[in-house]
């Protein structure tokens, strides 16, 4: 099983839309899970941390399943400035002061 | 509120050549990073620093080294490029928590001819 995996995409919806996304991830001892945003050509930036008991920002909800050992990402009435590459993050891999990065999967809203 | 700052922002060698990539953050964060980001390869670590004189290999740390004299500088260096060594570099801080929350630099685009 690779460390962090995601489907790569795209995910086309239109606008409104719900979408949802997901990232596995193979150590047991993983702490801290995060998504970050990457628009085309530049860097990721930090799109939410992810608790144990799930949060929620806005059109966005993460949530984390120990027991199957994933990630989400729920993201509400789609905009077309969502459009992205969405990464997950995971500690633990290397020590506790790394973070292992999945591929990212492409999101693509449309009008 | 510069963040975290990456020169150059783009740079194109030749194979043989050298060159040092600078990585400068400003908000006192221990922990440094340097990542490579290939088509279809995703963000992966080089090198990373978990404080002031001290370094420690990442995934992909062949061809490259690094040094951390200053707490807010993380340099990257290519001592001989080669082609397989272009590629988006991506320089990232973070606390010294176990959160470990991690700001991106702007990214360098190097070329190896």
């Amino acid at each position: 099983r690779k460390e962090v995996e995601q489907d790569p995409g795209p995910f086309n919806v239109p606008e409104g839309a719900t979408v949802a996304f997901n990232c596995t991830y193979s150590n047991s001892a993983s702490q801290s899970f995060f998504w970050y945003r990457q628009d085309c050509r530049k860097e990721p930036k930090l799109l939410m941390s992810v608790y144990s008991s799930g949060n929620e920002d806005g059109r966005f909800t993460a949530q984390l399943n120990r027991a199957s050992q994933y990630i989400s990402l729920l993201i509400r009435d789609s905009k077309l400035s969502d459009s992205a590459t969405y990464l997950c993050a995971v500690n633990g891999n290397s020590g506790y002061s790394t973070l292992t990065f999945g591929k990212g999967t492409m999101l693509l809203v449309s009008p | 509120n510069a963040g975290v700052t990456q020169t150059p922002k783009f740079r194109v060698l030749k194979t043989g050549q050298s060159m040092t990539l600078l990585c400068a953050q400003d908000m006192n964060h221990e922990y440094m990073y340097w990542y490579r980001q290939d088509p279809g390869m995703g963000l992966r670590l080089i090198h990373y620093s978990v404080g002031e004189g001290t370094t420690a290999k990442g995934e992909v740390p062949d061809g490259y080294n690094v040094s951390r004299l200053k707490k807010q500088n993380f340099l990257l260096g290519l001592e001989s490029a080669a082609p397989s060594q272009t590629s988006v570099y991506f320089c990232a801080s973070s606390l010294n928590t176990a959160k470990n929350i991690q700001y991106f630099g702007a990214g360098t685009r190097l070329s190896v001819l």
